[in-house]
């Protein structure tokens, strides 16, 4: 039992690139979500799915598009990559609504874009 | 504007103390969350508590929940080295059409050995 995954772990992008950051988890979650965290800010939501086939914006869904076409995996693709979008990004599932939920997040993934 | 702020942001402590920290937030949740994130790791969760509960504990955290004055605090008793991490609280509120969890920006545990 992996729990949720993270693909690649790190990643270095020029401006510009394009790129999909994948994240898959095994234990049959309806909701997927895709965080980003910068220092001093906290977790920030980018966007998140209540079940294969949906997706919706979070609080900063500017720049990012998803995926949800399988229900164990979530894709958040950057069209054109930009340096503001330097970050890590976390993944994490939950088996409900989030505001009843303990959330199981993934070992991140560091993208610096130049 | 940010819903779940802890205080403080940094703590250091000797191994065998306790720790505390302690979340403020701004509007009326349905539960608030604590999760724990070892360096350059993901976040874990450590416990949850809904919005009718005043106290939980698990192992050696014990968790309150003041409605009244929007607070809550993580106390983590007899701390090891292991403890070191940054605690985040993450508040769970109805915005819309579902719940919104917002994360704050972290408290520091230094456990020094």
């Amino acid at each position: 039992n992996a729990g949720v995954t993270q693909t690649p772990k790190f990643r270095v992008l020029k401006t510009g690139q394009s790129m999909t950051l994948l994240c898959a988890q095994d234990m049959n979650h309806e909701y997927m979500y895709w965080y980003r965290q910068d220092p001093g800010m906290g977790l920030r939501l980018i966007h998140y799915s209540v079940g294969e086939g949906t997706t919706a914006k979070g609080e900063v869904p500017d720049g990012y598009n998803v995926s949800r076409l399988k229900k164990q995996n979530f894709l958040l693709g950057l069209e054109s990559a930009a340096p503001s979008q330097t970050s890590v990004y976390f993944c994490a599932s939950s088996s409900g609504d989030y505001g009843y939920n303990e959330q199981f997040f993934g070992p991140g993934t560091r993208l610096t874009v130049l | 504007s940010q819903q779940g702020e802890e205080d403080p942001q940094a703590l250091s402590i000797q191994e065998g103390e306790n720790a505390t920290m302690n979340c403020s937030y701004k509007t009326s949740i349905n539960n608030l969350q604590w999760y724990r994130q070892n360096s350059g790791r993901g976040l874990v969760h450590l416990i949850l508590i809904r919005s009718n509960e005043r106290e939980k504990h698990s192992g050696r955290l014990r968790v309150t929940l003041d409605t009244s004055k929007k607070s809550s605090s993580l106390l983590i008793t007899a701390s090891r080295a292991a403890d070191t991490a940054s605690y985040f609280c993450a508040t769970a509120a109805f915005g819309g059409s579902n719940y919104k969890l917002t994360f704050g920006k972290g408290t520091l545990l230094t456990v020094n050995p």
